[in-house]
């Protein structure tokens, strides 16, 4: 079964810096990949999607690149601020032609001002 | 506010018992999902259902079974609990969900304790 990559430990970055967090995943050649964001208690909501055949996406001050060969996804937030705090997760589809979703651990992002 | 609605939202209970979860898509949306989330598991895919069929199985326990109905909504019924079954439990929905990555909108959650 595909296994989904993010770094586990929180990821501390200063206010108005560029944060990078990073989702690897293996055993898998996903049509599609999305990035997620969660608050405390409360359901993810939906940043980007990024298919296979996209190198590059852009939404505001948001980046995901998806590199299928090294099947890996990065996900920029340039310009940070403090209420970027949240953890994100990535996903892919879980398979079978469907939209279930397998999600990341998530990374948990500090932006400290 | 996604627009999906989930009840109730604490739930505690005994080991053994059962319960129902139930959620209401947003409006238009065909597609439902159900998440589990706890902390060493993260978000699981349990179910997934598309107006009113079952569309794809993740990591559902057999003592799980969900439906969606004819005006969409859906309820996750979960019997037998036990202590480890304690968690978050998400509803997403979606417009269409055959693959092609529609966004996916979720609830509130319903937080179930099992003592």
């Amino acid at each position: 079964s595909q296994k989904i990559e993010q770094n586990s430990e929180a990821l501390n970055i200063q206010e108005g810096k560029t944060a990078t967090l990073t989702c690897n995943y293996t055993n898998y050649s996903p049509a599609y990949l999305q990035w997620y964001r969660q608050d405390p208690g409360r359901g993810p909501v939906f940043l980007l999607l990024i298919r296979e055949n996209e190198k590059e996406k852009r939404k505001e001050r948001l980046k995901v690149t998806f590199d299928t060969t090294l099947k890996q996804s990065l996900f920029h937030i340039t310009a940070s601020q403090p209420a970027d705090s949240a953890t994100y997760l990535c996903a892919l589809p879980s398979g079978g032609g469907a939209d279930g979703l397998t999600f990341g651990k998530g990374t948990h992002l500090i932006i400290q001002p | 506010d996604s627009g999906v609605t989930q009840t109730p939202k604490h739930l505690i209970t005994a080991t053994g018992q059962r319960v129902t979860l139930r959620c209401s898509p947003r409006s238009g949306d065909l597609s439902v999902y159900w998440y589990q989330q706890s902390l060493d598991q993260g978000l699981q895919f349990l179910i997934q259902y598309y107006n009113g069929e079952e569309r794809a199985k993740g990591n559902i326990l057999e003592r799980f079974s969900a439906q969606q109905f004819p005006d969409l909504h859906s309820e996750l019924n979960l019997s037998s609990l036990e202590l480890g079954d304690s968690a978050l439990y998400f509803c997403a929905s979606s417009v269409g969900g055959k693959g092609v990555g529609d966004t996916q909108y979720f609830g509130p959650g319903t937080r179930l304790t099992v003592l």
